[in-house]
């Protein structure tokens, strides 16, 4: 089945390091996605990483991806306030379209002073 | 480039009555879905059209929505009758072959 299963908070001092992690069911996935959703806006895809690999980089954010586990996390150094969102896991099944999304429930970001 | 147009931004209705949404795609985007975004919840698809013919609507309430993009650019998304469970925020997404989705603001529905 497809089910992506995430954490719904997280609270971070500002300039601290942000891990929001996230599960998935679907073991024949291909690509996984991490989504940003500021009030009131629509998804901002922020990175996205192929089932072949174990890690991206891209600036402040690293996601690491342990397929046996069916586990994907995304850091965020140097937590900022700009930073304040909700935070989407997503997963692209094999099975069927390949462009067809699964979202998790989402991880509110909140950052402390 | 202009981004994914949605309208209106916000709309408060009765249950049991009508109400139809409005979604512009990115110029040139062959393909354009319809989620829906209960609160606390991540987006779910409702239908996916790539030009006027719908590809997926396997999740859509078909007794009470409907959907149609007829001359494969703009995409109207209608609920007749609503139902409080409707209340949602609903996200127009557009995408080229090959590319990744892109977003609208979403239109904010709320039954009473």
């Amino acid at each position: 089945g497809e089910d992506v299963e995430q954490s719904l908070f997280l609270s971070v001092r500002e300039g601290d390091s942000s891990v929001i992690n996230c599960t998935y069911t679907d073991s024949s996935s291909t690509y996984l996605y991490w989504y940003k959703q500021e009030p009131g806006a629509g998804l901002q895809l922020l990175t996205y990483i192929f089932s072949n690999m174990d890690m991206k980089q891209d600036q402040r954010l690293t996601v690491l991806l342990n397929k046996k586990d069916k586990h994907l996390s995304l850091r965020i150094a140097d937590t900022q306030t700009g930073d304040s969102a909700i935070y989407f896991c997503a997963e692209t099944p094999k099975v069927g379209r390949d462009d067809k999304i699964i979202f998790g429930k989402g991880t509110r970001l909140h950052i402390l002073p | 480039e202009a981004g994914v147009a949605q309208s209106p931004r916000y709309k408060i209705i009765e249950k049991r009555q009508s109400v139809a949404f409005w979604c512009n795609p990115i110029s040139g985007h062959a393909t354009l879905y319809w989620y829906q975004q209960i609160l606390g919840q991540g987006p779910k698809l409702l239908i996916q059209f790539q030009n006027n013919g719908v590809v997926d609507d396997s999740q859509l309430p078909k007794d009470r929505f409907s959907a149609e993009r007829l001359k494969g650019v703009d995409s109207t998304l209608k609920i007749q009758p609503a139902k409080l469970e409707d209340s949602a925020v609903y996200l127009c997404a557009s995408r080229k072959q090959g590319d990744e989705q892109f977003f609208g603001p979403g239109t904010r529905l709320t039954v009473l």
